[in-house]
C-alpha cells in the first residue's frame, strides 16, 4: 500500500493564479483532512470530508476549495493564490469504526507551495 | 480558532538526556495525541491516550493524559540523534468527525 500521496511535492506560483492539489489514498478510509503547516502555528484544519460527496469547514478556510469525488481522492484548490497562501500543505485520513473516525489520522509526505 | 499551548517551542539536548514537553488547553478533550514529524516529512502518531490519568509507553516514550483533561505531557527517556524532529501534541473532542486541534509544535535537536 502507497498510503497517503500528495501531488505535487513542490509548486511556485504567482499570485492570482490557480491550482489544485490532489491527495489520494488507497486505504480505504472514510475520513480525509487537509491541513496547511506554518512556523510556530502547527497545523491547521482548512476542510475535511467525513465521506465520499461531502465537506466541510475547518479552521481556516478561507481562499480554499475542495472536492471529494471518489472515496480516494480529496482535492484542495485555489482559485486565485495569495502570498499568505505559501504553505505547507498536508493531507490526511482516518477510518471509521461504529460511525466514529478513529483516532490515527495518517498523513501524506506534504506539498511545498510558495506564491509570489 | 483554538490552539493547543505547547511547550517549550524548541529544545537542544545532549544525547542520552531525557525530554519532557507538554501542552495544555483552557478546554477539555476527549482524547490526547502524540505525533512526531520528520524533516520533510508528514507527522506519524506516536501515543494515543483516552482516558484522564492514563499513563502509556511505546519504547523510550512515555505520554500522560492530564487528570482535569486539559493538558498532557510527553517524556523521552535516554534521547539519540534519530529523536530529532517536530512533535505535536494534538487533542480531540468529538469522534464523529475526527477534528484535531494541534499545538505549535515542540523542535528537538539532540547534538552527539
Amino acid at each position: 500500500n502507497a498510503g497517503v500521496t500528495q501531488t505535487p511535492k513542490f509548486r511556485v506560483l504567482k499570485t492570482g493564479q490557480s491550482m489544485t492539489l490532489l491527495c489520494a489514498q488507497d486505504m480505504n478510509h472514510e475520513y480525509m483532512y487537509w491541513y496547511r503547516q506554518d512556523p510556530g502555528m502547527g497545523l491547521r484544519l482548512i476542510h475535511y470530508s467525513v465521506g465520499e460527496g461531502t465537506t466541510a469547514k475547518g479552521e481556516v478556510p478561507d481562499g480554499y476549495n475542495v472536492s471529494r469525488l471518489k472515496k480516494q481522492n480529496f482535492l484542495l484548490g485555489l482559485e486565485s493564490a495569495a502570498p499568505s497562501q505559501t504553505s505547507v500543505y498536508f493531507c490526511a485520513s482516518s477510518y471509521s469504526m461504529a460511525g466514529e473516525a478513529y483516532n490515527e489520522q495518517f498523513f501524506g509526505p506534504g506539498t511545498r507551495l510558495t506564491v509570489l | 480558532g483554538q490552539q493547543l499551548n505547547q511547550s517549550p517551542q524548541s529544545m537542544f539536548i545532549q544525547e542520552g538526556e531525557d525530554v519532557s514537553m507538554n501542552c495544555t488547553s483552557s478546554s477539555i478533550f476527549n482524547t490526547w495525541l502524540w505525533y512526531k514529524q520528520d524533516p520533510g516529512e508528514g507527522p506519524v502518531l506516536l501515543i494515543a491516550l483516552y482516558k484522564a490519568g492514563e499513563l502509556t509507553s511505546n519504547g523510550r516514550l512515555t505520554a500522560q493524559f492530564g487528570i482535569t483533561r486539559k493538558d498532557s505531557f510527553l517524556n523521552i527517556s535516554a534521547s539519540i540523534p534519530s529523536d530529532v524532529g517536530i512533535y505535536f501534541c494534538a487533542g480531540r473532542r468529538s469522534s464523529n468527525t475526527g477534528k484535531l486541534i494541534f499545538g505549535q509544535g515542540t523542535t528537538l535537536q539532540v547534538k552527539p
